[in-house]
């Protein structure tokens, strides 16, 4: 059963550094893996969509890598804000017979900000 | 503007009581999901429907019902049989199964008095 794991759990930087979120899974059989912005008692924002044939996806100040064979995804955010405080959930969705028939999700990577 | 409606925002519910929340989207998607949100814990599918008149059990289904009468609707029946109901539910859909973005509801926050 495909297992998301995301590190750290928690991070807390200053205004402006740039900062990596990782995320890795244990079945590399999936159809895409797609990166989440949830703020406090909100829905979630969908940020990136990587599909399994693509490497990488960027928008705007947030890139997304992904390397299917050693079942790894990073989310990179350059030059970060107060603004960007929230949890960030990757999730992958499974090929049929993989024991899923949605997204499987991480627990999320709850990121602070400092002004 | 196109997007995922839910409603109620919160729900109170008595023991033994059912509760149905509500899910509308106007994506014209064909597929739509319903998680749930636990603290601690990744969201887990409770049922999806890839098309209308459809719909299939996800992971933790026991004790939900769903229905999908038509394309844009949704709706999740939360029934008695369901023993810690209390949770954050989620809505999504994509435009099919397996393909594209799941873009989500507000979601519905359910608390069992």
């Amino acid at each position: 059963k495909q297992e998301v794991t995301q590190i750290p759990a928690a991070l807390s930087v200053p205004e402006g550094e740039n900062l990596v979120l990782n995320c890795s899974f244990t079945d590399s059989a999936i159809y895409n893996l797609q990166w989440f912005r949830q703020d406090p008692g909100k829905g979630l924002t969908s940020l990136l969509l990587i599909q399994s044939s693509q490497r990488e996806q960027t928008s705007g100040r947030l890139n997304a890598s992904l390397d299917k064979s050693s079942g790894r995804s990073t989310l990179y955010i350059a030059a970060s804000q107060p603004g960007d405080s929230a949890t960030y959930l990757c999730a992958v969705y499974q090929v049929e017979g993989g024991g899923a028939d949605g997204l499987t999700f991480g627990k999320g990577t709850h990121l602070i900000i400092q002004p | 503007d196109g997007g995922i409606t839910q409603s109620p925002k919160y729900l109170f519910r008595k023991e033994g009581q059912n509760v149905t929340l509500s899910c509308e989207q106007n994506l014209n998607h064909d597929a739509m999901y319903w998680y749930r949100q636990d603290p601690g814990q990744g969201l887990r599918l409770i049922y999806y429907s890839q098309i209308v008149n459809d719909f299939q059990k996800g992971d933790i289904a026991e004790g939900y019902s769903v229905s999908r009468e038509k394309k844009e609707s949704f709706p999740l029946t939360v029934t008695s049989a369901q023993k810690n109901p209390t949770a954050f539910y989620l809505c999504a859909s994509s435009i099919r199964r397996q393909v594209g973005e799941q873009f989500f509801g507000p979601g519905t926050r359910l608390t069992v008095l």
